[in-house]
């Protein structure tokens, strides 16, 4: 069984402030990651995917992927209260089960002014 | 938005009825895939499609079929609607390209009484 992790949170931190976000897989094989925020009664919206070890960055989000850990993370810098959401891990295995996305039960993120 | 919509956006059926979900696509992506959401558990995959009359099943496809006779078109059908199958319901599209990164169309909540 596949498996995503995240903490269900809520997490919480002032507005300003950098909301650090983290999963981790169970796919050792595991060869693409995505995050996806979520706002309340809404569909997942794609933020960010990364494949190699190391950070990417794209305006005031980073991914960091981490292989060997088998831990993947995002910061928002420079939180907003429109960054209020629930943040959806989700991994990509690769051969056979390409194009299959195993998610992780998503982090509730709450930015307060 | 990636061209997707889905109808019905709202339903309320009665146990033991069938119920047919239709997923619709303007921008001719080959993979199509359905989802359910519940607190809980998250993202599920229930069914998808790499073509037109090619699909297979995911995680969760007891009770669920599926249908792509047109590229545009992927319908989801439960056979004999359960109150397990209260859910919110998205479809998504994977993007063209090496990415394999989904796009989710805006979701049917679905009520079984």
């Amino acid at each position: 069984q596949k498996e995503v992790e995240q903490n269900s949170g809520p997490l919480s931190v002032p507005e300003g402030a950098i909301a650090s976000l983290n999963c981790t897989y169970s796919d050792r094989g595991s060869q693409s990651f995505f995050w996806y925020r979520q706002y309340s009664g809404k569909s997942p919206e794609l933020i960010m995917f990364i494949y190699s070890n190391g950070d990417k960055e794209d305006g005031r989000f980073t991914a960091q992927l981490n292989k060997a850990s088998q831990y993947v993370s995002l910061l928002i810098r420079d939180s907003q209260p429109s960054d209020s959401a629930t943040y959806l891990c989700a991994v990509n295995a690769g051969g056979t089960s390409y194009g299959k996305l195993t998610f992780g039960q998503g982090t509730i993120l709450t930015v307060h002014p | 938005d990636a061209g997707i919509t889905q109808s019905p956006r709202h339903k309320v059926t009665e146990t033991g009825t069938p119920v047919t979900l239709r997923c619709h696509q303007t921008e001719n992506h080959r993979y199509m895939y359905w989802y359910r959401q519940d607190p809980g558990h998250g993202l599920r995959l229930i069914h998808y499609s790499y073509g037109v009359k090619d699909t297979d099943k995911g995680e969760v496809s007891d009770g669920y079929s599926v249908s792509r006779s047109k590229t545009e078109d992927f319908l989801l059908t439960l056979e004999s609607a359960t109150s397990s199958q209260t859910s919110v319901y998205f479809c998504a599209i994977q993007s063209s390209g090496s990415s394999v990164a989904q796009y989710f169309g805006p979701g049917t909540r679905l009520l079984v009484l």
